[in-house]
């Protein structure tokens, strides 16, 4: 199974939105409500900031949000901040065989 | 507070083996699956595979069928992970992550592995 699609980058402001996109297919992302958004700064491990397409984890900002049409999710972070630049990750289940299939990933910049 | 603690780097050599250890404190064990997912340097976030200790059997990708191994040592909590005929490509960090069921995303997170492939 290939990898979701992500872009490699996008970049915002401070203060203002950016919206990540994660394309799979009708065997992934579009067959499931199991979609998740993972944040990872350099040199530490992944953090889990959305789960099952818009749920936040305790102490995750709502800035933070998530939302699925179709094969396509997306992850929105309003109110960009300093420390929003990272490397974004999707993750969905695929099925019994796949459970856990991430995306290519995103790298965020806050100008 | 759930914890994930993996062992320490390792340097091998082409065709070699190496076993990766995480050991999980502070939740449930038997039946949360700990996933393995490795991250090539500069590069994505690739899962390997995982294990829920209860139902043993463990999930594995296809491209590491046959070369990667998860075992679960429920006396101690830890959960195991040993890649065969390591080449360089396998040069990564390798983290495990531990998620509520197969279709929960992880939430806990180990330190990470790195494991250097070298001649």
């Amino acid at each position: 199974q290939s990898a979701l699609t992500q872009p490699p980058s996008a970049s915002g402001s401070a203060g203002q939105s950016v919206t990540i996109s994660c394309t799979g297919t009708s065997s992934d992302v579009g067959d499931y409500d199991y979609v998740s958004w993972f944040q990872q700064q350099p040199g530490k491990a992944p953090k889990l900031i959305i789960y099952d397409v818009n749920k936040r984890p305790s102490g995750v900002p709502d800035r933070f949000s998530g939302s699925k049409s179709g094969n396509t999710a997306s992850l929105t972070v309003s109110g960009l901040q300093a420390d929003d630049e990272a490397d974004y990750y999707c993750n969905s289940y695929a099925g019994i065989n796949t459970p856990c299939l991430f995306g290519t990933g995103t790298k965020v910049t806050v100008l | 507070q759930v914890q994930l603690v993996q062992s320490g780097a390792e340097v091998k050599k082409p065709g070699s083996s190496v076993k990766v250890s995480c050991k999980t404190s502070g939740g449930t064990f038997s039946n949360y699956a700990i996933n393995w997912v490795r991250q090539a340097p500069g590069q994505g976030l690739e899962w390997m595979g995982g294990i829920i200790p209860i139902f043993v059997t463990p999930k594995y990708a296809q491209k590491f069928q046959g070369t990667v191994t998860i075992t679960a040592d429920e006396s101690t909590s830890t959960v195991y992970m040993e890649v065969d005929r390591l080449t360089s490509e396998d040069t990564a960090v390798y983290y495990c992550a531990r998620a509520a069921g197969w279709v929960s995303a992880p939430t806990d997170w180990g330190q990470g592995t790195l494991v250097t492939v070298s001649s």
